[in-house]
C-alpha cells in the first residue's frame, strides 16, 4: 500500500527566505505527482504536476522535483511571501487501472511572517 | 477554468439521517471523487467515478454511498449519519490523459454530525 509522508509537519520562517517541503513515497510505481496547496477551510488547489518521466516542473516562484527511484520529490519555494502561507499537500497517482486515485501526505503547514 | 461546486459550504445534521453531499463540475470531466479530510489523518478516498453510473470503493467506502446519474454531478450519500462522519468532505474531478491528469477540487462541505 502506497504512503506519502511529508517533512517537515510544520515550518515558520521570515519573509524572503528560500524553503524547500520534502515528499516521500514507499511504492515507485507512481504515473505522476501533485504538489496542492490549501488555504484553512478551502479547498486544493493544484500548483505544479510531474509526470514520472519527468524530473521536474516550474511555476514561477515554485519548482517541484521528482527523483522516482528513491522516492522523493521536494518543492521549492523562492523568495517566500506572506501571502505563500497556506498548507502543502503532495499526493502521488497510483498506475496500472487505478484512474488516477491519489494517496496524499499529510501536509506541511508554512507560516510566512513579514 | 474549471469550476467544481459543492451543496453546501456548512452543514449540520443528527445522528441517523440521510445526507446527500452534491458535487458539480462543468469542465466534462470523466472522473469524479470524493475524499473526507480529518485532522492527523489527512485525505483519504472514500469512492470514486470514472464515468456515468460507474463506481469504485476508495479507501474508507463504509458507511457511505455514491450516485452518478449525469457525467457532471457525483452525489456523496451518507444512509444514517453518525458522529464519527463529522468531518471535512472534498470532492474533486480530472480528466485522465496519459499521467497527465490534475484533479480539480471544490470548496469543501464542513458536515457536523450531532
Amino acid at each position: 500500500k502506497q504512503e506519502v509522508t511529508q517533512i517537515p509537519a510544520a515550518l515558520s520562517v521570515p519573509e524572503g527566505e528560500n524553503l524547500v517541503l520534502n515528499c516521500s513515497f514507499t511504492d515507485s510505481a507512481i504515473y505522476n505527482l501533485q504538489w496542492f496547496r490549501q488555504d484553512p477551510g478551502k479547498g486544493l488547489t493544484s500548483l505544479l504536476l510531474i509526470q514520472s518521466s519527468q524530473r521536474e516542473q516550474t511555476s514561477g516562484r515554485l519548482n517541484a522535483s521528482l527523483d522516482k527511484s528513491s522516492g522523493r520529490s521536494t518543492l521549492y519555494i523562492a523568495a517566500s511571501q506572506p501571502g505563500d502561507s497556506a498548507t502543502y499537500l503532495c499526493a502521488v497517482t497510483a498506475g496500472g487501472t487505478s484512474y488516477g486515485k491519489l494517496t496524499f501526505g499529510q501536509g506541511t503547514i508554512l507560516t510566512v511572517h513579514p | 477554468d474549471v469550476k467544481v461546486t459543492q451543496s453546501s459550504r456548512y452543514l449540520v445534521k443528527r445522528t441517523g439521517e440521510k445526507v446527500f453531499l452534491e458535487c458539480v463540475q462543468d469542465m466534462d470531466h470523466e472522473n469524479m471523487f470524493w475524499y473526507r479530510q480529518d485532522p492527523g489523518l489527512g485525505l483519504r478516498l472514500i469512492y470514486f467515478s470514472y464515468d456515468v453510473k460507474m463506481k469504485e470503493k476508495g479507501d474508507i467506502p463504509e458507511g457511505y454511498s455514491v450516485s452518478r446519474e449525469k457525467k457532471e454531478r457525483f452525489s456523496l450519500i451518507l444512509e444514517s449519519a453518525s458522529t464519527n462522519q463529522t468531518s471535512m468532505y472534498l470532492c474533486a474531478s480530472s480528466f485522465w490523459d496519459a499521467g497527465t491528469d490534475t484533479q480539480y477540487f471544490g470548496p469543501g462541505t464542513r458536515l457536523t454530525v450531532l
